[in-house]
């Protein structure tokens, strides 16, 4: 069975500061990854995924992320932040073959001025 | 394109009343999604179909919950009777050739039964 473990539940920061949102997962078999963001009273959306091919992903509004295989680890990470990146973060992990995706229990990214 | 649409946004009933949410997806989508939010849980995948089909079902908690898609463009999630552990966020989703395609979230619907 996979799994996906969010680090951290909350992360706040400065405005214009960096930061990372880590997400570790667990799978048998060969994975996709995914990030997506809930901005309150929302539903998800994508922010970028992992399918195959280069472990650097990059995505919308600045975020990217990187695949580690050996560290079973997908973190996504943004250069400098802004007030409007206040939202709750999901890591996702999809099996390959499978539509189920096993989300992460998701990482409140608040910005601070 | 009007996104994934979900009624109600809010439902408050009381426990043992039926309860059925209702969602609209994306036009040309023909995979769709129930999950539910909770605190405790987090995000849980109830149902998906397939060009209308039921695929998978083995995240729906009970018996007391059953999903219907009777055409491209409808489904419900019907929960009868409610109880108070019910009480969590529902979101339909809909992706155009399956999960590896962006999922299209619906606002929710908040549910509380008291």
């Amino acid at each position: 069975a996979q799994s996906v473990t969010q680090l951290d539940s909350q992360v706040p920061v400065f405005e214009e500061a960096p930061v990372e949102l880590r997400c570790n997962y667990s799978s048998s078999v060969s994975v996709y990854l995914f990030w997506y963001v809930q901005y309150p009273n929302q539903g998800l959306q994508l922010l970028l995924k992992y399918l195959s091919g280069s472990t650097l992903v990059k995505g919308i509004n600045g975020f990217e992320a990187e695949f580690n295989k050996s560290q079973t680890s997908f973190h996504l990470r943004k250069p400098s932040v802004h007030i409007s990146d206040t939202a709750e973060y999901f890591c996702a992990v999809g099996p390959g073959g499978s539509e189920k995706l096993v989300f992460g229990k998701g990482t409140k990214l608040t910005v601070n001025p | 394109d009007a996104g994934v649409i979900q009624s109600p946004r809010h439902e408050v009933t009381e426990m043992g009343q039926e309860v059925t949410l209702r969602c609209k997806p994306i036009s040309g989508h023909d995979y769709l999604f129930w999950y539910r939010q909770t605190m405790m849980r987090g995000l849980e995948l109830l149902i998906y179909f397939n060009n209308n089909v039921p695929i998978d079902d083995s995240g729906m908690p009970e018996d007391r919950f059953s999903a219907k898609m009777p055409n491209a463009s409808f489904s419900t999630l019907k929960i009868q009777p409610s109880e108070p552990r019910d009480s969590a966020v529902y979101f339909c989703a809909s992706s155009f050739s399956g999960a590896l395609s962006p999922l299209h979230f619906g606002n929710g619907t908040r549910l509380t039964v008291t």
